[in-house]
């Protein structure tokens, strides 16, 4: 079942500008990730936030996290065309013994 | 840099065949993970292994999957017999869990996958 649930499922932008995505997921976690997957390629990781942290910075990524919510966004600044794939959030469940849960993820399109 | 192997990077194969899969997580790593990717979803866990032992196989269709990790370092996941539907991508991932302040912190680290197809 999924616990993560990205939002949009795709978008387009062109280069230069922001894209922004969003994770909604259901039950108490450990951490939220993101990774990253190019077409037909394995997933790498990008950021990973804890539940007890509010906002992250890794270059050109923030992730922020709201526990009340139960939500996360991604923000890609000044994107470049090698940032096209999809992009997903995984959750680190607690009680899970470090078992993530992906979303559905978010298929981004930078366009030259 | 160190990464996570597997092979073959294709598969094609008729149903009712058996397949297998390998993969060669990170050296030290304790905990390895096998996914299935279907077309347009995330990964799926289908069973994660702590050194040589079953965590997790909840997911896992016992009935004609399976999955060993004899010597708590690489890993074989078959398939037999195999059907249309197991066409996906199978996934590898390895991880060194960390604990800090009591938290659980812990990042996986995947291999390019198997894509698998069944005619």
């Amino acid at each position: 079942s999924q616990q993560g649930e990205e939002d949009p499922q795709a978008l387009s932008i062109q280069e230069g500008e922001n894209a922004t995505m969003n994770c909604s997921y259901k039950t108490s976690i450990n951490n939220l990730q993101w990774y990253r997957q190019n077409s037909g390629r394995g997933l790498v990781h990008l950021i990973l936030i804890r539940s007890n942290e509010r906002e992250k910075h890794s270059g050109r990524l923030r992730v922020t996290l709201d526990t009340s919510k139960k939500s996360s966004s991604l923000l890609i600044t000044a994107s470049r065309a090698a940032d096209t794939a999809s992009y997903f959030c995984a959750t680190d469940v607690k009680g899970s013994n470090y078992k993530l849960t992906f979303g559905k993820g978010t298929l981004l399109t930078v366009n030259p | 840099e160190a990464e996570v192997a597997q092979s073959p990077r294709y598969k094609i194969t008729e149903k009712s065949q058996a397949v297998a899969f390998w993969c060669d997580p990170i050296s030290g790593h304790a905990t390895l993970y096998w996914y299935r990717q279907i077309l347009g979803q995330g990964p799926e866990l289908l069973v994660q292994f702590q050194d040589e032992s079953v965590v997790d196989d909840s997911q896992l269709p016992k009935d004609r999957f399976s999955a060993e990790r004899l010597k708590g370092v690489d890993s074989t996941l078959k398939i037999q017999p195999a059907e249309l539907g197991d066409s996906a991508m199978y996934l590898c991932a390895s991880s060194f869990p960390k604990t800090s302040g009591g938290l659980s912190t812990d990042t996986q680290y995947f291999g390019p996958g198997t894509r698998l197809t069944v005619l």
